[in-house]
């Protein structure tokens, strides 16, 4: 069965450092892969995806992440963190094919020390 | 372009009674899917419409229904409420069968 991992559930990191977020799924097939972000009391909002093609994708907000199928990973990073990214985030797995159902990961609580 | 609309935002009902929640999705979306948001259990599917037709259902019982209309207006319904069905009810949209979802701000549900 389809599955994510996160397996930071909370991350603190001082404004201005780099971030790496950590994503491992689990899929029997090429997977539709993304990472969404959610702020306190807000929906999901969509920061990059991949379908196939280069495994580095870039997406809003100076995010990016690395699909890395011999590891099954999809680590969302971002060079340097700022304020406003403080948010949950979540890695998700597509299905494909004829659905748009999702597999969410547990999600990632970032906080920014100033 | 307007988002996805959900209504209400926030409601309280006790046990035993019945809720029906709205989502009203991009215009022109016509996929439009569901997902419970709780601390214990994160985030879990419900169902997905299409063109009004359910094209896909998670592990919910069935108190957990909802229907698609004709101009992809969706609504969700749980019946019979737990104090577990407690939790924030997201509404996503979307223009093509790809995952690439639009969330609405959800409506938080609270069963006392």
């Amino acid at each position: 069965a389809q599955s994510v991992t996160q397996p930071d559930i909370h991350i603190t990191v001082s404004e201005g450092a780099s971030l790496e977020l950590r994503c491992n799924y689990s899929y029997g097939a090429t997977p539709y892969l993304f990472w969404y972000v959610q702020s306190p009391g807000q929906g999901l909002q969509l920061l990059l995806k991949y379908f196939s093609g280069d495994t580095l994708v870039q997406g809003i907000k100076g995010f990016e992440a690395e699909f890395k199928r011999s590891q099954s990973s999809f680590n969302l990073r971002k060079p340097s963190v700022h304020w406003s990214d403080a948010a949950e985030y979540f890695c998700a797995v597509g299905y494909g094919g004829a659905t748009n159902k999702l597999i969410f990961g547990t999600g990632t609580l970032l906080a920014v020390q100033p | 372009k307007a988002g996805v609309t959900q209504t209400p935002r926030y409601l309280i009902k006790t046990r035993g009674q019945q809720v029906t929640l709205s989502c009203s999705p991009i215009s022109g979306h016509r996929s439009v899917s569901w997902y419970q948001q709780t601390p214990g259990q994160g985030l879990q599917f419900l169902f997905e419409y299409f063109s009004e037709t359910q094209r896909n259902k998670g592990n919910f019982p069935g108190r957990f229904s909802g229907r698609q209309f004709s101009n992809s207006r969706s609504e969700m319904n749980v019946s019979t409420l737990e104090l577990g069905d407690s939790a924030l009810y997201l509404c996503a949209s979307s223009l093509y069968v790809t995952g690439e979802l639009f969330f609405g701000e959800g409506s938080r549900l609270t069963v006392l």
